[in-house]
């Protein structure tokens, strides 16, 4: 029921793009991303739901494939307080009480 | 506003000894509150959740438990804790309003068994 994510880690430059994909293999309702910093409790970024999706997050953006059962979060221009995990957690449809399932998580490293 | 606060931020335990865990919710009432363990490679882990006062389900089992005394109260407990009861617990909570679904995370409470 976990959901898959990948890369599980990924380093970049100031200003460098990245892509963190997140793939579940049950229907979803809803996919949720949330950043860790180390030693902190995650903090949400966004939701999307389906039927849509919510942009959240100054350049951070994510896209939501009902169909597909897949959500991608877009990193663009990074900054180094973009350093952390992030994670992906899904709400399936008709799951118990909404609880969201994370995956492993994604440690994102920006360099000067 | 909402706040979530659990304690305490560090322990250190030996093996067979037992545990507890507070996690208190301010500023909203009924909320869902959930607890989740993050171990090295495995991610957020949900341990449990709860919709109500007394209304515990679990998701993994373990010698762990948790209960619901309050309703803004969380509790993880454990009467003899293991080795591999070791990481980061987490407490959150469930918003509501606009931004439903959202989840507020604690602090978090760092476990090391020895």
């Amino acid at each position: 029921q976990q959901p898959v994510q990948s890369p599980q880690a990924v380093i970049l430059r100031e200003g460098e793009d990245a892509v963190i994909n997140c793939s579940s293999s049950k229907a979803l309702y809803s996919v949720h991303w949330y950043r860790q910093k180390h030693g902190e409790a995650p903090v949400f970024l966004m939701i999307l739901l389906k039927g849509g999706e919510q942009k959240g997050h100054e350049k951070i953006s994510a896209s939501f494939n009902e169909k597909k059962q897949q959500s991608s979060l877009y990193l663009t221009a990074s900054q180094l307080s973009y350093s952390g995990t992030y994670f992906c957690g899904t709400v399936r449809l008709g799951g118990s009480q909404g609880n969201l399932i994370f995956g492993k998580g994604t440690k994102l490293s920006v360099k000067p | 506003s909402q706040t979530i606060h659990q304690w305490p931020a560090t322990l250190v335990q030996p093996v067979g000894s037992p545990l507890s865990l507070e996690c208190t919710v301010e500023g909203t009432s009924n909320p869902n509150l959930y607890w989740y363990r993050q171990a090295a490679g495995r991610g957020l882990q949900l341990l449990f959740y709860s919709v109500g006062i007394g209304q515990i389900s679990s998701e993994v089992p373990q010698n762990l438990s948790a209960s619901r005394p309050q309703d803004r109260q969380f509790i993880l407990s454990s009467k003899k804790l293991l080795l591999s009861d070791s990481g980061f617990y987490l407490c959150a909570f469930r918003t509501s309003g606009p931004r439903a679904g959202e989840l507020f995370f604690g602090e978090g409470s760092r476990l090391t068994v020895l």
